[in-house]
């Protein structure tokens, strides 16, 4: 399996601009996982899914953030309007629903919000 | 809202040395897990402890659960540059509506001079 698949890997965009982060799990996974990464406040959940169905989303920052899974192999987490305190390395990982709690983490999207 | 303290935030030593690092909570883990990242991509998970007072090794690296499962401790012996990196721990509480749900700590990251 190629793991976690993230894109893109970097975005560089403007203040207001819209942003889509793209996440495909590992085939099989019932569980998906947003996570932003900051050096102030570390590793944040932001929302998870559970087969699908959006199970916890007390994370995400206010109403400028959005996600969805519309099928088991593909999330979207979208800021519209994006701000520069949005910059930060977005995290997607998925879980197996059975054995070991271990979450594969996809590479990241770094998104710098001028 | 659990919180996971990490101790120390930044650790640099030469290369032999021992170090150790903690993951403190004022709540009670159903489990713990202590993952490793690297620069650019995301959190690899090192180890899961489950029962209070575990021990588990993985090579030269030692990880302790406490036994009121609030506390764990990961320690390096002889650490090599390639142990440089963050270390995460990553808690799943007792009263978390869901055990999948992980709260990760600041991060310790370590550094280790040749």
């Amino acid at each position: 399996d190629a793991g976690v698949i993230q894109s893109p890997r970097h975005e560089v965009t403007e203040m207001g601009q819209e942003v889509t982060l793209r996440c495909k799990p590992i085939s099989g996974h019932d569980y998906l996982f947003w996570y932003r990464q900051t050096m102030m406040r570390g590793l944040e959940l932001l929302i998870y899914f559970n087969n699908n169905v959006p199970i916890d989303d007390s994370g995400m920052p206010e109403d400028r953030f959005s996600a969805k899974m519309p099928n088991a192999s593909f999330s979207t987490l979208k800021i519209q309007p994006s701000e520069p305190r949005d910059s930060a390395v977005y995290f997607c990982a998925s879980i197996s629903g059975e054995g070991e709690n271990e979450q594969f983490f996809g590479p990241g999207t770094r998104l710098t919000v001028l | 809202t659990q919180l996971l303290e990490q101790s120390p935030q930044f650790l640099s030593i030469q290369e032999g040395e021992n170090l150790t690092v903690y993951c403190n909570s004022s709540s009670v883990f159903s489990s713990l897990q202590w993952y490793r990242q690297e620069p650019g991509e995301g959190p690899v998970l090192l180890v899961t402890v489950v029962t209070g007072g575990e021990v588990k090794k993985l090579k030269r690296l030692t990880f302790q659960f406490g036994d009121a499962r609030k506390d764990s401790s990961l320690h390096i012996t002889a650490a090599q540059p390639g142990d440089t990196g963050l270390y995460l721990c990553a808690g799943s509480f007792v009263s978390s509506g869901s055990a999948r749900q992980l709260t990760f700590g600041s991060g310790t990251q370590l550094t280790v001079l040749p």
